[in-house]
């Protein structure tokens, strides 16, 4: 149980293009998602917090109308980087909340490869 | 704020022996969790263990567990009977107890196990 999915797991776009991210929970429903990026041999950031239903959560520092997301349902979140840019490669992670309480874990996605020419 | 200091960016360990991962936290927060995640080279996230921070009982799963210290403020993680499949990057993370509440990373150590 508790399997997240990302599609696509590799992209290549040209600079100034938007690329979408799909990340869904394939055996629960989950109110919350968080999205993270990665970058060599480092630690995850956390960009944004994503509730089903209502805005995102952004950390500080991130643009909100650079990396836009979309919690529409239950067990989709998407995040669309828009006018995208060579610093915007990287790899981005999103997970899902589970559970409450003492039970209460985040699972991840395999993770994309976003590379922009 | 919270903080988790992982000061081993790289250790090895000869395969079938223990290796002990370090991991310290800071928080003035009671009631909280706290969990070690492992990102083999495939970059995939697995959850290897976690702690409820008002549980005494140290938690184990298999041949991982952990040493949580509360007062110390301290979490490392035990690997005994190290294998292969074991190498990857591990961190350790800390959420506060209060609803919809993020984990915060730490910087990770690279673990190998060599052959």
């Amino acid at each position: 149980g508790a399997v997240v999915s990302q599609h696509p797991s590799w992209v290549i776009c040209k600079s100034g293009t938007s690329v979408k991210i799909e990340c869904r929970s394939l055996d629960f429903q989950a109110t919350t998602m968080f999205w993270y990026r990665q970058f060599p041999k480092q630690s995850l950031m956390l960009m944004a917090t994503s509730n089903e239903g209502s805005k995102a959560t952004y950390e500080q520092g991130v643009e909100k109308d650079k990396f836009l997301i979309n919690h529409a349902s239950l067990t989709l979140s998407t995040l669309t980087v828009t006018s995208a840019h060579p610093e915007d490669s990287s790899f981005y992670i999103c997970s899902a909340r589970v559970g409450s309480g003492a039970s209460d874990t985040q699972y991840f996605g395999p993770g994309t490869r976003l590379t922009v020419l | 704020a919270q903080t988790v200091t992982q000061s081993q960016p790289e250790m090895s360990v000869q395969e079938a022996e223990t290796v002990t991962l370090s991991c310290t936290y800071d928080t003035s927060e009671n009631n909280y969790y706290l969990f070690w995640y492992k990102q083999p080279p495939s970059r995939q996230m697995i959850l290897v263990i976690r702690q409820e921070a008002y549980k005494q009982q140290n938690a184990t799963e298999n041949r991982f567990s952990v040493n949580f210290q509360k007062a110390a403020k301290s979490y490392s993680l035990k690997i005994s009977d190290s294998q292969l499949g074991d190498t990857a990057m591990y961190f350790c993370a800390f959420m506060r107890n209060f609803g919809n509440e993020k984990l915060t990373f730490g910087t990770g150590t690279r673990l190998t196990i060599i052959p």
